[in-house]
């Protein structure tokens, strides 16, 4: 049971390049989320989803997609890479979206874009 | 969301109780306590939660005031590598909007 796991652990991105961030969890969990941390800041929703082929976005949506085939992976793509999304990416999931359950975190996909 | 306020950092004691408080004064009846630290670049851990009563689990306990309008997370015995920044959070329970919301936190230095 490896629980959620984000691929890469890093990566550097020239302005402009794309990628995608991996999230794959083995736990048959509905809902997932991605999540970014700025120095010194709290973690902030990206997008999320609530089961295969639902997603919504949260609060820091822009210049990032989602989409969501199956229950386990949950991608987040980067369309054109800008110097100001720079940080570190948490990829989450719980059960349902209940709300008497804990959440799983990944640990972080550290990004930097020059 | 009910919003949280925490200290924003507090040194404890190793092999001592660590007491970290949360203000949520405007918490709504059905909304659940939770917290989660973060280990330096490490990804969110969940600690414990709960909605009215106080709660123990093999990490800490909670306490919850009976107007709900605070909470305690208590590390029993703290040892170096419970040193952390610590979050406090109101779960939002209503419609399709179940996320977390996470503040600044508190972190906590856990002192030899």
């Amino acid at each position: 049971n490896a629980g959620v796991t984000q691929t890469p652990k890093f990566q550097v991105l020239k302005t402009g390049q794309s990628m995608t961030l991996q999230c794959a969890q083995d736990m048959n969990h509905e809902y997932m989320s991605w999540y970014r941390q700025d120095p010194g800041m709290g973690l902030r929703l990206i997008h999320y989803s609530v089961g295969a082929g639902i997603t919504d976005q949260g609060e820091v949506p822009n210049g990032y997609n989602v989409s969501r085939s199956t229950t386990e992976d949950f991608p987040l793509r980067l369309l054109s890479a800008a110097p100001s999304q720079t940080s570190v990416y948490f990829c989450a999931s719980s059960y349902s979206p209940g709300r008497d359950t804990e959440a799983f975190f990944g640990q972080g996909t550290r990004l930097t874009v020059v | 969301d009910a919003k949280t306020t925490q200290p924003p950092s507090m040194d404890c004691a190793e092999g001592r109780a660590a007491n970290l408080p949360c203000n949520h004064s405007t918490i709504s009846g059905n909304e659940y306590v939770y917290w989660y630290r973060q280990i330096h670049s490490q990804g969110p851990q969940y600690i414990i939660h709960g909605l009215k009563n106080n709660e123990t689990n093999e990490m800490a306990s909670l306490i919850i005031t009976e107007d709900r309008k605070s909470s305690t997370l208590i590390l029993p015995h703290a040892t170096l590598r419970d040193t952390a920044v610590y979050y406090c959070i109101v779960r939002n329970s209503g419609g399709s909007n179940y996320k977390l919301t996470f503040g600044k936190g508190t972190l906590l230095t856990v002192n030899p």
